[in-house]
């Protein structure tokens, strides 16, 4: 079964870092992209970025540029979505998405993460 | 870059069809073919119910049905049915990246 495995919610304080994770299985993991999108509490989706593990080509949305860093271990399957500095207003579902392409077609989503940024 | 433009809620009875629409630019759905509509039951991750404009994944049902004509793409769901309340967003590539529609609320009465 295919499958992106997140790791759990996190509660931190505003200024702290986070590194959350999302490992697939069940396919070749270099063949496919792998996307992260927001979605901030009763909000909408937001598309942050997306990596290609095979090569760890990395593409962010303009708007997600320079607040966040994207990477990928293809040895252990597993992407990453990280914050050096974070903020109350970080607080969102964080979701990992597998995708064929890099045009916004994801077929397979990760159960999401929930990160809870306050003081 | 904004994102695509959503009516905010539909509704319709069982047995209607209700279309959901999604406005955005001649640098996105304008220029692209490229539409894809998730659906998202509360507390669920979304789901992929059309991509490319018009084209259905395996297991989703063929009362659900996109198009696009000029800016503005269209989600039909023909036959409703309790289990499509949910919220659906629209997405489409914009060149540089990719852009969500701000959602839309279907009520099935």
């Amino acid at each position: 079964e295919v499958q992106l495995m997140q790791s759990g919610p996190e509660v931190k304080k505003p200024g702290e870092s986070l590194k959350i994770s999302c490992k697939g299985s069940g396919y070749s993991f270099t063949s496919y992209w792998i996307a992260w999108v927001r979605q901030m509490p009763g909000k909408g989706l937001e598309w942050m970025g997306i990596v290609y593990p095979s090569d760890s080509d990395i593409r962010y949305s303009p708007s997600f540029q320079g607040q966040v860093t994207i990477s990928v271990d293809k040895s252990i399957s597993t992407a990453y979505l990280q914050w050096s500095t974070l903020k109350a207003s970080d607080t969102a579902v964080y979701y990992c998405a597998r995708a064929s392409t890099t045009y916004g077609v994801v077929t397979v989503w990760g159960q999401g993460t929930l990160v809870t940024v306050s003081s | 870059q904004s994102a695509l433009t959503q009516p905010r809620s539909v509704s319709g009875s069982p047995g209607q069809s209700v279309t959901i629409s999604c406005t955005g630019t001649s640098s996105d759905v304008g220029g692209y073919n490229y539409v894809s509509w998730y659906q998202q039951h509360p507390g669920k991750a979304p789901k992929v119910m059309i991509y490319d404009v018009s084209k259905r994944p395996s297991g989703v049902p063929d009362r659900f049905s996109g198009s696009k004509s000029g800016n503005t793409a269209s989600l039909t769901i023909s036959g409703l049915q309790a289990e499509d309340e949910a919220d659906y967003f629209c997405c489409s590539y914009a060149g540089t990246s990719v852009l969500f529609g701000g959602g839309t609320k279907l009520t099935v009465l």
